[in-house]
């Protein structure tokens, strides 16, 4: 099983659409969560933390399930400017006393006008 | 302004060849980092560094070396051991101490000729 694991897609919603990606993580004593979004051969960038509780930026929510191992991200309304690859990444611990990054493969999200 | 840069955009290698991809940042970030990012995989540690004069190997080190002579810079050599060096390579940075956030340089692909 791998350590983080993405649906890849793609996910083709119209404009307007509210959209949900899921990511499960085998690792039960991982301790932070992340969404960061990829546009096509370019950097990776932070998008949200996922906080224990949910948490919700504009448009965007994220929810973290500890007990099934996952999280989810949800887009509402939409843009074609959200069209882009969505990572998940779990901070895990690591050997000794690092903890480590490990990156899911990505979900990509295609909006249509 | 304060970022990373990594250069070159675009290199290529011939058979047998080393090259090094250069990365430096100026928001004096203790960690550097760098993963290699294949179609359709998430993004794969190769070294990072938590300290100048320090680096440890990531999950596929082999074939690849790294120095840390300054904190500023964390140049990357791919060696003519790595056999399927073709990948977009991305460099990272955080402040460390635990600080999760990544901050990442623009990339650069290598191709083999």
């Amino acid at each position: 099983r791998k350590e983080v694991e993405q649906d890849p897609g793609p996910f083709n919603v119209p404009e307007g659409a509210t959209v949900a990606f899921n990511c499960t993580y085998s690792n039960s004593a991982s301790q932070s969560f992340f969404w960061y979004r990829q546009d096509c051969r370019k950097e990776p960038k932070l998008l949200m933390s996922v906080y224990s509780s949910g948490n919700e930026d504009g448009r965007f929510t994220a929810q973290l399930n500890r007990a099934s191992q996952y999280i989810s991200l949800l887009i509402r309304d939409s843009k074609l400017s959200d069209s882009a690859t969505y990572l998940c990444v779990v901070n895990t611990p690591g050997g000794g006393a690092t903890n480590k990054l490990i990156f899911g493969t990505g979900t990509l999200l295609a909006v249509q006008p | 302004d304060g970022g990373i840069t990594q250069s070159p955009k675009y290199l290529f290698r011939k058979e047998g060849q080393n090259v090094t991809l250069s990365c430096e940042q100026n928001l004096n970030h203790d960690a550097m980092y760098w993963y290699r990012q294949d179609p359709g995989q998430g993004l794969r540690l190769i070294y990072y560094s938590q300290i100048v004069n320090d680096f440890q190997k990531g999950d596929i080190a082999e074939g690849y070396s790294v120095s840390r002579e300054k904190k500023e810079s964390f140049p990357l050599t791919v060696t003519s051991a790595q056999k399927n060096p073709t990948a977009f390579y991305l460099c990272a940075s955080n402040p460390g101490q635990g600080m999760e956030k990544l901050f990442f340089g623009s990339g650069t692909q290598l191709s083999v000729l």
